[in-house]
């Protein structure tokens, strides 16, 4: 099955600052890898996702990029803010809808 | 959530004895997952639905059962719980207006198995 290595487990930036989450994967197949946000006690938020067919997606302080040579893909967050502050996983998608999940990073955002 | 809750929201029970979580979902998704959350492990998949009656297994099924009798609802069941199935349960919907790969979670379930 498919192996998703998520690096690192805990990352702290001052605010301001950009934040880098970098993931890889083995399965060749995979085609959808989507980021997720997570708050204490409370459920993954999907936040940006990006399929096999482009290199790059942008949403606002949130961007992703592939790179289905080298298997790997990465979340950029620029001027981070207190409220980016969270449990981040990446997950990719080999088919059936089935998400293989990073073990996460916890991002610490210091005012 | 995406119009999804999870009941209950936490549970303690004992070692040997049955439970279901139950995930209902008011968003006409054709996909449902449920998944487990540990530390160090990520979420991992236990079993989904694509649809009414129609389920399969995920990468940690051992253990587990589900059901899907309505397009609402999920039920997963513990048919003898162990300690080992500690964890939060996280239930997900796919499958709306044609996309079918976006996943949306509810807020999960904290169970205890002691």
């Amino acid at each position: 099955g498919e192996n998703v290595e998520q690096h690192p487990s805990t990352l702290s930036v001052q605010e301001g600052d950009s934040a880098v989450i970098k993931c890889t994967y083995s399965d060749s197949a995979s085609n959808y890898f989507p980021w997720y946000k997570q708050e204490l006690g409370k459920g993954p938020q999907l936040i940006i996702d990006i399929r096999s067919n482009v290199g790059e997606k942008k949403d606002q302080r949130i961007a992703v990029t592939l790179n289905k040579t080298a298997k790997h893909f990465s979340l950029h967050i620029t001027e981070t803010q207190p409220e980016d502050s969270a449990v981040y996983f990446c997950a990719a998608e080999t088919g059936a809808n089935n998400l293989f999940f990073g073990t996460g990073t916890r991002l610490t955002v210091i005012p | 959530d995406a119009g999804i809750t999870q009941s209950p929201r936490h549970k303690v029970t004992e070692t040997g004895t049955p439970v279901t979580l139950r995930c209902h979902q008011t968003e006409n998704h054709r996909y449902m997952y449920w998944y487990r959350q540990d530390p160090g492990h990520g979420l991992r998949l236990i079993h989904y639905s694509y649809g009414v009656k129609d389920t399969d297994k995920g990468e940690v099924s051992d253990g587990y059962s589900v059901s899907r009798s309505k397009t609402e609802d999920f039920l997963l069941t513990l048919e003898s719980a162990t300690s080992s199935q500690t964890s939060v349960y996280f239930c997900a919907i796919s499958g709306g207006q044609g996309i079918s790969y976006e996943q949306y979670f509810g807020p999960g379930t904290r169970l205890t198995v002691t």
